[in-house]
This record gives structure tokens, C-alpha cells and sequence, in this order.
């Protein structure tokens, strides 16, 4: 079992819906991660969150709003998502290194699969 | 920029056959991660390699770090059909602090 909950598990919403992916963790870890993954590909990275607060955007298109209520929660605000939005949206943490370059073990969720019609 | 490929993207073998995957960069890493992925799961940690030479042993998987820090394989000995999922190389890259940025994996596929 992951100590990273994500919901819904599952999402299917039109183009024109809006719709929220949920994350939450309780290690206290102070980094927390938005990853996308397409079938057959690696995680790539989306949003970074360092103490509540965006640290890297991946250049990630608007239609994504990224927001970390607290320290333990990660929502990703979705709105006129496109089809090739489809995939996989990974949540993950790790304890902040401070300001060492070296990144911390991520702890991921299960993940919330997306499909846009 | 730096560029690290992961090899070979697929991997078929015999249960009981060993396995080898290597992440290779163009530049110096600082560090390197290792996760594995079930299918229809979500990458779980397996390892950290940090110094230059480093060799770490997890039961049947040994994990090496290069003598540059430019290059990282993962073996596995005697594969079971347990062993079944991808195997991500992952690397912090860039200047932007706390990316880690994901190799493109390596599909394991262990024959009963």
C-alpha cells in the first residue's frame, strides 16, 4: 500500500467539463510532485511543490492549475482538457533536501488515469 | 543539454535468466535513482547510488554507479516471474532544483 492517496482513481469528463484530481500524504514530506504518464512511457514531470509553494512548472499548459492547500494536500485543477490529455497523473512526494540538487526518494500514489472524450 | 538514454527498451528472458539495464549519460550526474513499475502500477522506489563506483545489493539486484557518474546499470540474477514490470533509471537534471527527470524504461518480460 502507498502512504500517497490519490482520487479518483478513475475520470472521464468531456472537453468542456472541470474536474479535479486530489492527492494527499502524511510523512510530512515537503516536497510534492505532478507527474503525467502515457502508456508505455516514463513519468514526466509536470509541477513541483517546495514547502506549499511552485517551485518548477514544466511549461505545462494553463488548462492544468496546479494548488497545494497545505503542506499535506495536492489538488490539479483540470479545464478544457483535450483528448491527448488521456494518461495517467502520478502525485508524489519526497522530504525536501533543502538546497541540495539532489532529489529526494518520491513516494508515488497509485495514480488517477484520465481519459478525455 | 543533458541527454540519457536507457537500454534496451525491451527485455524478454527465461525464468531464471539473469537481466541487465543501463542508463547512460552524456554528462556527469550527481546522482541516480532506480524504480520499477508493475503493470497497471505506480513506480515504487528501489534504490539510491550516490558516489562515484558505488555498487549497493538488494537480494538478486545489484546496482552499480559508474566511475565517472555517467553511467548506471541494474542487474538482476536468476529473474522470477515477480520481476515482471519496467525498470526507470532517474536523475536530477538541469539547474532547477528538486527535477528528476525519468529514462525511458526498460519493459521486463520473464517466460515461465
Amino acid at each position: 500500500d502507498t502512504e500517497v492517496t490519490q482520487t479518483p482513481k478513475h475520470l472521464v469528463m468531456g472537453m468542456t467539463n472541470k474536474k479535479s484530481l486530489k492527492c494527499e500524504q502524511h510523512m510530512g514530506h515537503r516536497a510534492m510532485y505532478w507527474y503525467k504518464q502515457k502508456a508505455k512511457k516514463p513519468p514526466e514531470l509536470m509541477f513541483v511543490y517546495s514547502y506549499e509553494k511552485l517551485s518548477i512548472n514544466e511549461s505545462v499548459p494553463s488548462r492544468f492549475s496546479p494548488e497545494c492547500p497545505n503542506s499535506s494536500l495536492l489538488n490539479l485543477h483540470l479545464h478544457a482538457l483535450q483528448p491527448e490529455d488521456s494518461a495517467l497523473y502520478l502525485c508524489a512526494s519526497s522530504q525536501d533536501r533543502g538546497l541540495l540538487r539532489r532529489a529526494g526518494e518520491l513516494f508515488f500514489g497509485e495514480g488517477s488515469r484520465l481519459t478525455v472524450l | 543539454g543533458q541527454q540519457v538514454m536507457q537500454i534496451p527498451q525491451y527485455q524478454h528472458v527465461q525464468e531464471g535468466e539473469d537481466f541487465t539495464t543501463y542508463c547512460n549519460s552524456s554528462t556527469t550526474l550527481s546522482n541516480i535513482q532506480w524504480y520499477k513499475q508493475r503493470p497497471g502500477g505506480h513506480p515504487v522506489f528501489l534504490i539510491q547510488l550516490v558516489k562515484s563506483g558505488e555498487v549497493k545489493k538488494q537480494k538478486r539486484l545489484t546496482f552499480q554507479f559508474g566511475e565517472a557518474k555517467k553511467n548506471s546499470s541494474l542487474h538482476i540474477t536468476a529473474t522470477q516471474t515477480t520481476d515482471v514490470g519496467t525498470y526507470f533509471c532517474a536523475y536530477a537534471g538541469g539547474t532547477s532544483y528538486g527535477k528528476l527527470t525519468f529514462g525511458q524504461g526498460t519493459i521486463l518480460t520473464v517466460h515461465p
